[in-house]
């Protein structure tokens, strides 16, 4: 079945730091893919999301390419602050009418002043 | 402002006992769903709906219940049967027939805590 494979945290970096978040999955078809956010005690908001191979979504500064070739969806981000200490959730779903997300298990993000 | 409410934010159970967890979404999604939450191990789905009358189990239904009577209602019910139920549950929405698939709406979550 589908899956996805993200780096395992926390990480833990410094304001302006660059942030890169590894994301892989396994899908047959033409899978979307999502960056998911989850701040402190809130539920999930959408980051960005990419629909199709070579396609890049951002917001927020941060980006993430759909890599076909290598089955990745890497979450960047070239200066980090404080407020993006979040946990990243990177999910697919895998097209075709499917409504279904598949999420990795999250990396939890801190940023130290 | 449209969104989705999930109520209370927290809850203590004692063993035994079901629990039932609200989720109100005004947004006029057709599509509504529950993951549960633990640490370490993302997002799994419990059970998803995509019409009123109608549901699905998801990967980890055995324990939980669910009914849509109303298009905004998706309750949660966490019975007794469920062996391990302390986590946080997240409600979610979604459109059907959206381009691409996958994007969901989620709710602040509710923190089941069994005694």
């Amino acid at each position: 079945g589908d899956s996805v494979t993200q780096m395992e945290g926390p990480v833990t970096l410094s304001e302006e730091a660059f942030l890169t978040i590894n994301c892989t999955y396994t899908a047959t078809g033409y899978p979307s893919l999502f960056w998911y956010v989850q701040y402190p005690g809130e539920g999930l908001q959408l980051l960005l999301k990419a629909t199709k191979a070579d396609d890049k979504g951002s917001n927020k500064g941060f980006e993430a390419t759909y890599r076909k070739e290598t089955t990745s969806f890497h979450l960047e981000k070239g200066s980090v602050q404080v407020s993006d200490s979040a946990v990243y959730f990177c999910a697919l779903t895998p097209g075709a009418g499917s409504y279904q997300l598949t999420f990795g298990k999250g990396t939890k993000l801190s940023v130290i002043p | 402002d449209g969104g989705i409410t999930q109520s209370p934010k927290y809850l203590f159970r004692k063993e035994g006992q079901n629990v039932t967890l609200s989720c109100e979404q005004n947004l006029n999604h057709d599509a509504m769903y529950w993951y549960r939450q633990d640490p370490g191990q993302g997002l799994r789905l419990i059970y998803y709906s995509q019409i009123v009358n109608d549901f699905q189990k998801g990967d980890i239904a055995e324990g939980y219940s669910v009914s849509r009577e109303k298009k905004e209602s998706f309750p949660l019910t966490v019975t007794s049967a469920q062996k391990n139920p302390t986590a946080f549950y997240l409600c979610a929405s979604s459109i059907l027939g959206q381009q691409p698939a996958g994007e969901l709406f989620f709710g602040e979550g509710s923190r089941l805590t069994v005694l």
